[in-house]
């Protein structure tokens, strides 16, 4: 079955160290999107692909990086400048940026000790 | 500018009767409109969606969802709640806006399911 395969499921990092979030889909979808979700506040948009070699920020992009060189692939970087780390991350996909079904891993749960 | 209101943080019902999740919108433009489930330490998954068809929209699990432009409203329905329903639910609007193609999720509401 196609899907989202996101790994680690939990993840812990210490202060001042990078991690990186890892995002495979199967779907053959084009574009590709990082979500933050903090309780009570929904979900906050990190980054976004709509093609490979290609990313835009969205609202809360300082503090992260990503890279998008295969279409499968887009793995997330939680850096040091990130000073509120702690959360829950989930990848998603669709066909094309503005085809409205958006297909979720299953997430990961960072946290900094 | 778009915006999404889910009017309650946490509903509680019991089993076996109606389950009400509200759903507020604001757009410029015609707005498609969804409903997400997510249960705990998952993603979410896709309930239903309205992009501009009938305006009541049938989706999985017995839950449908009724588009009122007049009342900017697009609220989540259920006859019947189940155990397994509790979880929570995600309102999301999509669409173009003045700062380009935007989607915009509500707070969320958390569904209680009492036996």
């Amino acid at each position: 079955d196609g899907g989202i395969t996101q790994s680690p499921k939990y993840l812990f990092r210490k202060e001042g160290q990078n991690v990186t979030l890892s995002c495979e889909q199967n779907l053959n979808h084009d574009a590709m999107y990082w979500y933050r979700q903090d309780p009570g506040q929904g979900l906050r948009l990190i980054y976004y692909s709509q093609i490979v070699n290609d990313f835009q920020k969205g609202d809360i992009a300082e503090g992260y990086s990503v890279s998008r060189e295969k279409k499968e692939s887009f793995p997330l970087t939680v850096t040091s400048a990130q000073k509120n780390p702690t959360a829950f991350y989930l990848c998603a996909s669709t066909r094309g940026l503005g085809d409205y079904g958006y297909t979720f891993g299953s997430g990961t749960r960072l946290t900094v000790v | 500018a778009q915006s999404v209101t889910q009017l309650d943080s946490h509903v509680s019902v019991s089993e076996g009767t109606p389950v009400l999740l509200r759903c507020n919108y604001s757009s410029s433009y015609s707005p498609s409109l969804f409903w997400y489930v997510q249960h705990p330490n998952k993603g979410l998954q896709l309930l239903l969606k309205y992009t501009s068809a009938a305006t009541l929209v049938k989706g999985i699990n017995g839950f449908e969802a009724e588009f009122k432009k007049s009342e900017t409203s697009f609220h989540l329905t259920k006859p019947s709640a189940h155990m397994s329903d509790a979880a929570e639910y995600f309102c999301v609007v999509s669409g173009s806006d003045t700062g380009g193609f935007k989607t915009i999720f509500g707070a969320g509401t958390r569904l209680f399911v009492k036996a």
